[in-house]
């Protein structure tokens, strides 16, 4: 079945560092990927999409690109924030039925 | 806000207990979503219903029972749960097709006691 791998955590980064948190996918067919982030004591709340193959997801600072010669959907930001501590989650939704499927989650720590 | 809104925020239930979790949008959606958040475990999805039916049980045990009586509303029936059930339970929906993500709620703590 569809699968979503990432890196395990936490992630620890000083302030203005540079991210990257890798992701790839299991999928037949042709799945929409998206990183999700979830704050303390909140559920989960889209950070980025792409729906095809070299789409680039862009927002607050984050990008990502489906990459599928490489099954890939790694998330970068060039210089993050303590605000940007939370867990990031990378999912893929098929295009064959509506389940979403969740990586483990990467728990970051921005320090100051 | 995310216009999914999950109540309680909070419940504690012995293990002999009924009670149910409740999931509203008004987002027009199709899909809506029940998953089970445990520490240090993935995003397990439960169920999944489009346009009020059943269309995924990823064996979740009976004593789990979903109930969708409209594409607005979301049920998770509790009844004589383990101690190892207690987890964030979070309810999500979104518009059918491949290229539309989920819109979550904030969730469910539940505590077995």
């Amino acid at each position: 079945g569809d699968s979503v791998t990432q890196m395990e955590g936490p992630v620890t980064l000083s302030e203005e560092a540079f991210l990257t948190i890798n992701c790839t996918y299991t999928a037949t067919g042709y799945p929409s990927l998206f990183w999700y982030v979830q704050y303390p004591g909140e559920g989960l709340q889209l950070l980025l999409k792409a729906t095809k193959a070299d789409d680039k997801g862009s927002n607050k600072g984050f990008e990502a690109t489906y990459r599928k010669e490489t099954t890939s959907f790694h998330l970068e930001k060039g210089s993050v924030q303590v605000s940007d501590s939370a867990v990031y989650f990378c999912a893929l939704k098929s295009d064959r039925d509506d389940k979403i499927i969740f990586g483990k989650g990467t728990r970051l720590h921005i320090l100051p | 806000e995310t216009g999914v809104t999950q109540t309680p925020r909070h419940l504690v239930m012995g293990m002999t207990n009924k009670k149910s979790l409740k999931c509203e949008q008004h987002l027009g959606h199709n899909a809506m979503y029940w998953y089970k958040q445990s520490a240090k475990k993935p995003l397990e999805l439960m169920f999944v219903y489009n346009f009020k039916e059943q269309t995924e049980n990823n064996s979740v045990p009976s004593r789990f029972s979903p109930e969708c009586p409209n594409s607005s509303h979301l049920f998770l029936h509790l009844h004589t749960l383990q101690p190892e059930d207690s987890a964030l339970y979070l309810c999500a929906s979104s518009p059918l097709g491949a290229n539309t993500e989920a819109f979550f709620g904030q969730g469910t703590r539940l505590t077995v006691v």
